[in-house]
């Protein structure tokens, strides 16, 4: 199985800066089946990034994914209100999903 | 526009079995992977399993012995069961697809329906 380990746990950012989101894997991943989401309470996860880069349908362009191998980063930049969340990254491999156990991020 | 619904009861007793359905409008339930995802409270989200619209199913290796998927595609729902509940089974469950990015990621979900373990 392979484990993705999400960093910081938390960060606290204000509006307007960027924010820099860690996702390392226990082993190499296929950038095909990497992919991001925005988890609001009471809401459904929202995909934001697939394929390590590639922005889903609605993502606004201040987010962004980048990576290969087992190190890929989700960069939100000129953070807003609205980008309070918890964010989790995903991977496909051998017939099998996993998520990293996320990481909050605060706008003060 | 597609739309998940997940539908089932919202209390089991322990020991016994949780049954859950999802029904999908505004597309075709075929070519595509239908998965179950669950989050318990205060922790992440796990990935349950999954059922390809001819029936085929993939279970995650923690739940393979307690878990059952179908499909009903003239009904368009998928139904997940499972058996032997414990409290740690209370949680949020998502029925899920990848239907926009061909498979690649979850990009349609339901808005998920909280299931309690309590007796």
């Amino acid at each position: 199985e392979i484990v993705l380990t999400q960093s910081p746990g938390t960060l606290s950012l204000s509006p307007g800066e960027r924010a820099t989101l860690s996702c390392r894997a226990s082993q190499s991943v296929s950038s095909t089946y990497l992919a991001w989401y925005q988890h609001k309470p009471g809401q459904a996860p929202r995909l934001l990034i697939y394929g390590a880069s590639n922005r889903a349908t609605g993502t606004p362009g201040r987010f962004s994914g980048s990576g290969s191998g087992t190190d890929f980063t989700l960069t939100l930049s000129r953070l807003e209100p609205e980008d309070s969340a918890v964010y989790y990254c995903q991977q496909y491999d051998s017939s099998r999903y996993t998520f990293g156990q996320g990481t909050k991020l605060e706008i003060k | 526009q597609v739309q998940l619904q997940e539908s089932g009861p919202g209390l089991v007793k322990p020991s016994e079995t949780l049954s859950l359905t999802c029904t999908v409008s505004g597309a075709s339930i075929s070519s595509y992977y239908w998965h179950w995802i669950r989050q318990p409270p205060g922790k992440g989200l796990e990935w349950i399993g999954n059922i390809y619209y001819i029936g085929s199913t993939t279970y995650n290796p923690s739940l393979t012995s307690r878990v059952t998927m179908a499909v009903d595609t003239s009904m368009k729902q998928i139904s997940l069961k499972l058996n032997s509940v414990t409290a740690e089974d209370t949680a949020v469950y998502y029925c899920a697809s990848g239907i926009l990015t061909g498979n690649l990621a979850f990009d349609v979900w339901g808005q998920g329906t909280m299931v309690t373990v309590s007796s």
